[in-house]
């Protein structure tokens, strides 16, 4: 089965700052990897994702993330954070199964940042 | 395009009610998935609909139920509402495979 851990509940940096989130996933097979982000009493937004090919993937609003198959890890960073970028984060890996595909979240990360 | 849409955006509903909820997926987006997100639990998957058939489903009980009809749109239906099915849930819309984009959720209260 699928399964994705972010051992960090909370974590607190100061704006400017650079800011590393941590994800670890258990899956079979090659894995579709994905950052999502949410603010309070919002949907979840896309800000990146990894299929296959290069392995330090772009997002939006500056984030980037790095697959590493060894160590079955596909982190979240950016250089320098912004106030706006408090939220709650979610990685998740999505599987094919069955002609159809389930996505399975991590806990979620809370970030706060500090002015 | 327009995003995904859930309607209604929130809703109390006392136990043993039963309720609907409606997605309607991104314009040519044929697949349509729900999560149930709540504070203890986060984010699960309930089912997903492709081409109005059900290709997966969640560990959920025979409680929560959905369709899909021939312009996409989703429903899911949640019968006998008991205390713990409060949360807030999501509608992800894709296409046949890959990135999922999410609305913005429905907040469902039970009292």
């Amino acid at each position: 089965a699928q399964s994705v851990t972010q051992p960090d509940i909370h974590i607190t940096v100061s704006e400017g700052a650079s800011l590393e989130l941590r994800c670890n996933y258990s899956y079979g097979a090659t894995p579709y990897l994905f950052w999502y982000v949410q603010s309070p009493g919002q949907g979840l937004q896309l800000l990146l994702k990894y299929f296959s090919g290069d392995t330090l993937v772009q997002g939006i609003k500056g984030f980037e993330a790095e697959f590493k198959r060894s160590q079955s890890s596909f982190n979240l960073r950016k250089p320098s954070v912004h106030w706006s970028d408090a939220a709650e984060y979610f990685c998740a890996v999505g599987a094919l199964t069955g002609g159809g595909n389930k996505l399975t979240f991590g806990t979620g990360t809370q970030l706060k940042v500090e002015l | 395009k327009a995003g995904v849409t859930q309607t209604p955006r929130y809703l109390i509903k006392t136990r043993g009610q039963q309720v609907t909820l409606s997605c309607s997926p991104i314009s040519g987006h044929r697949s349509v998935s729900w999560y149930q997100q709540t504070p203890g639990q986060g984010l699960q998957f309930l089912f997903e609909y492709f081409s109005e058939t059900q290709r997966n489903k969640g560990n959920f009980p025979g409680r929560f139920s959905g369709r899909q009809f021939s312009n996409s749109r989703s429903e899911m239906n949640v019968s006998t509402l008991e205390l713990g099915d409060s949360a807030l849930y999501l509608c992800a819309s894709s296409e046949e495979a890959g990135v999922r984009f999410f609305g913005p959720g429905t907040r469902l209260t039970v009292l």
